[in-house]
């Protein structure tokens, strides 16, 4: 049962262009979200996260929105470039009795940026 | 700083075969450890964390194993590797504060063939 839900297994872009990948979570006691990037053959590396008492939360180029009555996260890349290529995985925790729970995963976008 | 080493990067074994994977971490005290496992088309699957030496959670049954035999080393183990063990697997670890990222280390890619 995914509790994290990336839909999209690949994305393409032209330069310059907007990114916009997806992410959907069915536990409603998630209040903590993050976007980490990947690529080939090296540790995924965190990118930008957002708390539950937000809707948005912008870094540079990178924006999460989040939707917590859709159950719903994207991250919005503008403009994109062609080292944004990579694999994006969404994750997201919830914090139970006063502890964070561990993070939970999903499935990753493949973003293909091309020149 | 802190940092985490990983080791060895790829790994090719025959089924049956023994497994241990090495992860540590420098630069931090009591750490929270996890071992990650991406297999093809799955992401990103939490396998073990510890929150302390000796101690370990796992969250799947498998054919693996965990231990933390001192407070920034964690092993990921198997006594006999199965075609289905082959993946990247990935050591993490924060300190367990709230709303607090992890940090990966550079992943084992692991064929067992």
């Amino acid at each position: 049962d995914q509790q994290v839900k990336q839909n999209s297994p690949s994305l393409s872009v032209q330069e310059g262009r907007i990114s916009i990948l997806n992410c959907d979570y069915t536990n409603s006691m998630f209040d903590y979200f993050l976007w980490y990037k990947k690529y080939p053959a090296e540790g995924p590396t965190f990118l930008i996260s957002i708390s539950s008492i937000k809707d948005k939360n912008e870094d540079g180029r990178f924006t999460v929105f989040l939707n917590k009555s859709a159950k719903h996260l994207s991250l919005h890349i503008v403009p994109s470039q062609p080292g944004d290529s990579a694999v994006y995985f969404c994750a997201a925790s919830a914090h139970y009795g006063g502890s964070q729970g561990n993070l939970i995963f999903g499935k990753g976008t493949k973003l293909s940026v091309k020149p | 700083s802190q940092t985490i080493h990983q080791w060895p990067a790829t790994l090719v074994q025959p089924v049956g075969s023994p497994l241990s994977l090495e992860c540590t971490v420098e630069g931090t005290s009591n750490p929270n450890l996890y071992w990650y496992r991406q297999a093809a088309g799955r992401g990103l699957q939490l396998l073990f964390y510890s929150v302390g030496i000796g101690q370990i959670s796992s969250e799947v049954p498998q054919n693996l194993s965990a231990s933390r035999p001192q407070d920034r080393q964690f092993i990921l183990s198997s006594k006999k590797l199965l075609l289905s063990d082959s993946g990247f697997y990935l050591c993490a670890w924060n300190t367990g504060t709230t709303n607090e990222k992890l940090f990966f280390g550079s992943g084992t890619q692991l064929s067992v063939l």
